[in-house]
């Protein structure tokens, strides 16, 4: 079936540093893939996308390339602000579907002033 | 604007007292689906809907159920709520069937508590 591995525990970070976040998937076909972001006592938000193999979301000074090769969608932002301290998403919608997103655990990110 | 509205937004229940969670859209969208978020273990589907009166399982459907009398609508219905169910509820709800990269749109959520 389909699933997303994020890789496991929070992540905390000074301001200014770079951040990655790896994501793996297991699909068959081309699925979608995606990140959102959940701010403290908020809902889901779209952060990126990518529809195709070799496609760069960004956003917000985020970014992830679709890698078919190695079936991966990290997700990295150069310079992290303390106003990025989130839990963050992988997720995919797999092709030909009816839109059931397969979703990562989700990685808490603290930034530290 | 376009969103995507859930009610009530936090709830405290007591076992076996019936509840339901409203979910309205606003953007015509055909899909939406129901999602519980627990710590550790991501957002899993609880049920989904294709369009006006096609609805089907997700991956925990146990315990709930829906309807989908018009396409705005997509009420969760827990009928008899345990301590288990407690957890943080997302409605979504997307244009088309088919995801070709199309935005799912959340709700806010709504923080469940059965005691």
């Amino acid at each position: 079936g389909n699933s997303v591995t994020q890789m496991e525990g929070p992540v905390t970070l000074s301001e200014e540093a770079f951040l990655t976040i790896n994501c793996t998937y297991t699909a068959t076909g081309y699925p979608s893939l995606f990140w959102y972001v959940q701010y403290p006592g908020e809902g889901l938000q779209l952060l990126l996308k990518a529809t195709k193999a070799d496609d760069k979301g960004s956003n917000k000074g985020f970014e992830a390339t679709y890698r078919k090769e190695t079936t991966s969608f990290h997700l990295e932002k150069g310079s992290v602000q303390v106003s990025d301290s989130a839990v963050y998403f992988c997720a995919l919608c797999p092709s030909g579907g009816n839109n059931r997103l397969a979703f990562g655990k989700g990685n808490q990110v603290v930034v530290i002033p | 604007e376009a969103q995507v509205t859930q009610n009530p937004r936090y709830l405290i229940t007591v076992t076996g007292k019936k509840l339901t969670v409203t979910c309205s859209q606003n953007m015509n969208h055909e899909y939406m689906s129901w999602y519980r978020q627990d710590p550790g273990l991501g957002l899993r589907q609880i049920y989904y809907s294709m369009n006006v009166e096609v609805t089907d399982k997700g991956d925990v459907p146990e315990g709930y159920k829906v309807s989908r009398k018009e396409k705005r609508n997509f009420p969760l219905i827990l009928e008899s709520p345990s301590p288990n169910q407690t957890s943080l509820y997302f409605c979504a709800s997307s244009p088309t069937q088919e995801p070709s990269g199309n935005t799912i749109y959340f709700g806010e959520g709504s923080w469940l508590t059965v005691v």
